[in-house]
């Protein structure tokens, strides 16, 4: 069975370019996940979605920050403006709410904005 | 907001020795997962916990649901170089919806 798939998984770009990272979930996992990983802040929840409706985005820094989910296989996270301080790994993650295991994540997409 | 918090956040030791590892936190869990982090790739779920006093075990790993059900202990035994990476603890909150995860504990392994 196909993982957690996320794409580019290396992203340059310079700042104030728009930065799209996709992400693919497990098939018949209805929970997503985006995080963001720095040396800093560690492991940092950005928002999740059930049933592609976003449940709770407070993670969300700000408004260059946006994720979206037309269906139940593909989701992005969009940041418009880029900025240096973006420069982090981003994590996908997926499973199926109420299931009493973890959720399953993306090997990352290594984002450095310069 | 609910938080945990893991100690130690890094471990240098020599290959063989056992390690322990924890995470707290001020709120009650129903729920504590360990994962693994190795380089340049995600997290990994290794054990999971469900139960108050519960102790699981996968193979040199051993984990331990807190009584309070506000901590959680991972040992690892007989330690080997692959056990190198970032040790996570993780929990469900918002009625078991949202995911959260400690800090981490880097583990670093002398040959």
């Amino acid at each position: 069975d196909a993982g957690v798939i996320q794409s580019p998984r290396h992203e340059v770009t310079e700042m104030g370019q728009e930065v799209t990272l996709r992400c693919k979930p497990i098939s018949g996992h209805n929970s997503l996940f985006w995080y963001r990983q720095t040396m800093m802040r560690g492991l940092e929840l950005l928002i999740y979605f059930n049933n592609n409706v976003p449940i709770d985005d407070s993670g969300m820094p700000e408004d260059r920050f946006s994720a979206k989910m037309p269906n139940a296989s593909f989701s992005t996270l969009k940041i418009q403006p880029s900025e240096p301080r973006d420069s982090a790994v981003y994590f996908c993650a997926s499973r199926t709410t109420g299931s009493r295991v973890g959720a399953f994540f993306g090997q990352g997409t290594r984002l450095t904005v310069v | 907001g609910q938080q945990l918090n893991q100690s130690p956040q890094s471990m240098f030791i020599q290959e063989g020795e056992d390690v322990s590892m924890n995470c707290t936190s001020s709120s009650i869990f129903n729920t504590w997962l360990w994962y693994k982090q190795e380089p340049g790739e995600g997290p990994v779920l290794l054990i999971a916990l469900y139960k108050a006093g519960e102790l699981t075990s996968n193979g040199r790993l051993t984990a331990q649901f807190g009584i309070t059900r506000k901590d959680s202990f991972l040992n690892i035994s007989a330690s080997i170089p692959s056990d190198v990476g970032i040790y996570f603890c993780a929990g469900p909150i918002q009625g078991a919806q949202k995911l959260v995860f400690g800090q981490g504990t880097r583990l670093t392994i002398n040959p």
